[in-house]
């Protein structure tokens, strides 16, 4: 156990509802960030924040995605109108910052299945 | 073509064998070299990082990384079933935000 929890930890749901997925860091970790796996490969970056401050998105993060990160602690990630394709490990990670490599610590990921 | 490029496996070796991991990649750009270790139905667990060309050792694990050629490996000691797991190799240009490689399963028999 990392310290970084999620919930929950499956979502089952049917194409075209709106799912969220909570995200707990480790406390003193004033880093998040979400990654979306597929089987069969590896993490693959969605958004980061810092504190409160998202800083960056990749270009996976389409409109229908949407994070949040209140006060610099939890996050949330709403999908809307969800799609087939959506369909995935979603992963949060926590680090200290300060440093270009400092550890980035996953939690267990929330495992979505659109039907 | 991928920037990361890693052989998915199955990889299956005895019980004490040296296993040896690897992945290369094509952008120059990237400074810093991180193996992880997955199991199934975890999230990863960062094992070692690297920033420079050559070997970092950390008990079993032996971390090798070749600027020149783009290729970084793992080898793993003395392997044993509890090493059984998913290798995923992932590298930065020195920001935050890692590019991880598709993972190599690999499974020790006892």
């Amino acid at each position: 156990d990392t310290g970084v929890s999620q919930d929950p930890r499956h979502k089952i749901t049917k194409r075209g509802q709106n799912v969220t997925f909570r995200c707990d860091p480790i406390s003193e970790h004033n880093r998040l960030y979400w990654y979306r796996q597929t089987l069969g490969q590896g993490p693959e970056f969605l958004t980061y924040f810092q504190n409160e401050a998202q800083l960056e998105k990749s270009r996976l993060l389409s409109d229908r995605f949407s994070a949040e990160r209140p006060k610099g602690s939890f996050s949330t990630l709403e999908i809307q109108r969800t799609e087939q394709g959506d369909s995935a490990m979603y992963l949060c990670a926590s680090s200290l910052g300060g440093r270009d490599t400092d550890t980035q610590y996953f939690g267990p990921g929330t495992r979505l299945t659109v039907l | 073509q991928k920037e990361v490029e890693q052989d998915p496996g199955p990889l299956s070796v005895p019980e004490g064998a040296i296993v040896s991991l690897n992945c290369t990649y094509s952008n120059s750009a990237f400074q810093y070299f991180m193996w992880y270790r997955q199991y199934s139905r975890k999230g990863p667990e960062l094992l070692m990082y690297t920033y420079s060309s050559g070997n970092k050792e950390d008990g079993r694990f032996t971390a090798q990384v070749d600027k020149s050629s783009k290729y970084i490996s793992l080898f793993i000691r003395d392997s044993q079933p509890s090493d059984s797991a998913t290798y995923l190799c992932a590298m930065n240009r020195g920001s935050y935000i890692p590019t991880f490689g598709r993972g190599t399963s690999l499974i020790v028999h006892p």
